[in-house]
């Protein structure tokens, strides 16, 4: 079983739509949880950090149930420029200071005109 | 916001060759990390330091080795690449400020032929 596990999609939706992610992960002591987004061909990028209240920052609300090691990313009103590939990803600890993250395989999200 | 630089952003090396991957970063960081990312296995950690001279193998390290001289600079060595070795690579750092994510630089695609 994967640490971190993602639906892969693809996710095609209409612009102006509502599109949830869902990520479950395996290890229960992990730390600290992650949003990333990564566009095609280019690194990936601190979208948010995930909160078990909740949070939100604008169009994008990240969701963190401990108890059913579930993380989700919800985005609404979608633009095109909201077309990537989405990360969830998680911190174990590891090794002395050193924080590991573990990342899912992504969910590619494709909005359409 | 921490900079990463990694010196190339596409290598193509012949089978057998030593290959030098270099990553700076400029906030004085402890934590590094190398990565590399393949269709359908997402982001997988090949190493990392958390101090110079210091480094930990992470979960696919065969084939590679790591250099720590100075704090700002981490090099993934490619001992003598071969063709599966041939990806995209990825450093990173923990970033600042609340969120405290990682920061990517932005990535060697490396082919090796």
């Amino acid at each position: 079983r994967k640490e971190v596990e993602q639906d892969p999609g693809p996710f095609n939706v209409p612009e102006g739509a509502t599109v949830a992610f869902n990520c479950t992960y395996s290890n229960s002591a992990s730390q600290s949880f992650f949003w990333y987004r990564q566009d095609c061909r280019k690194e990936p990028k601190l979208l948010m950090s995930v909160y078990s209240s909740g949070n939100e920052d604008g169009r994008f609300t990240a969701q963190l149930n401990r108890a059913s090691q579930y993380i989700s990313l919800l985005i609404r009103d979608s633009k095109l420029s909201d077309s990537a590939t989405y990360l969830c990803v998680v911190t174990s600890p590891y090794s002395g200071s050193a924080r590991q993250l573990t990342f899912g395989s992504g969910t590619q999200l494709t909005v359409l005109p | 916001d921490v900079k990463v630089t990694q010196s190339s952003r596409y290598l193509v090396k012949r089978t057998g060759e030593k290959v030098f991957l270099e990553c700076v970063q400029d906030m004085d960081h402890e934590n590094m990390f190398w990565y590399r990312q393949d269709p359908g296995l997402g982001l997988r950690l090949i190493y990392f330091s958390y101090d110079v001279k210091m480094k930990e193998k992470g979960d696919i390290p065969e084939g590679y080795s790591v250099s720590r001289e100075k704090k700002e600079r981490f090099s993934l060595i490619l001992e003598s690449a071969s063709t599966n070795q041939t990806s995209m690579y990825l450093c990173a750092t923990p970033g600042t400020g609340r969120n405290y994510g990682y920061t990517f630089g932005s990535g060697t695609r490396l082919t090796v032929v």
